[in-house]
């Protein structure tokens, strides 16, 4: 168990640029979440993967977000046209497919829009 | 909508002293998942606890403790003995049993004074 990882750990880039970030889950794991995180909140639910299908989308997520599983492995998140109010920190967790299993969190990808 | 409420932003307790943190949430659901995290400074977060609803027994792990009391929709996380590893962000995190969704509350801040 080598644990959730997410690349990169920092990210700056000028606002109107696209970013993309990693996430690979547990080896094991089904479900792949994406949470965003912003100073003093606790995170907020983005998106949520089971296997490859992307089966729920939080209101939060707009059309500049986009999330990809492809073959249910890693997932990358991508941002298009970023905007300062993106700068939060973005993170991944992945769970199996047991109602009473717990999220395993990565490091989180933080991103500032500048 | 479920909604998570922490409402001790900061808390502060001696080496070796005991704790405890609050939360409430709010659900018409009969069957559901609590959870506490733990996130350290700059580290990942990490679970402490869980409880399903259907258990009247609180659970516990080595230190950790909760009280969970259904009826008042109140889930408080105990700690005993308190470290100076223990300092942390403090989540209570909600998942109905037939959702995907994780709901966090916005943190309470563990400060441990040696």
């Amino acid at each position: 168990d080598t644990g959730v990882s997410q690349d990169p750990r920092h990210k700056i880039t000028k606002r109107g640029q696209n970013v993309t970030f990693r996430c690979d889950p547990i080896s094991e794991h089904n479900r792949l979440y994406w949470y965003r995180q912003t100073l003093g909140q606790g995170p907020e639910f983005l998106t949520y993967f089971q296997n490859e299908a992307q089966l729920e989308k939080s209101r939060l997520l707009s059309d500049r977000f986009s999330a990809e599983r492809p073959k249910g492995s890693f997932s990358t998140l991508e941002i298009q046209r970023t905007e300062q109010g993106d700068s939060a920190m973005y993170l991944c967790a992945s769970s199996l497919s047991i109602y009473n299993s717990p999220l395993h969190f990565g490091n989180g990808t933080r991103l500032t829009v500048t | 909508a479920q909604t998570v409420t922490q409402s001790q932003p900061e808390m502060s307790v001696q080496e070796a002293e005991t704790v405890t943190l609050s939360c409430t949430y709010d659900t018409s659901e009969s069957d559901y998942y609590l959870f506490w995290y733990k996130q350290p400074p700059s580290r990942q977060m990490i679970l402490v606890i869980r409880q399903e609803a259907y258990k009247q027994q609180n659970a516990t792990e080595n230190r950790f403790s909760v009280n969970f009391q259904k009826a008042a929709k109140s889930f408080s996380l105990k700690i005993s003995d308190s470290q100076l590893g223990d300092a942390a962000m403090y989540f209570c995190a909600y998942r109905r049993r037939s959702g995907n969704q994780f709901y966090f509350g916005t943190g309470t801040s563990l400060t441990v004074i040696p």
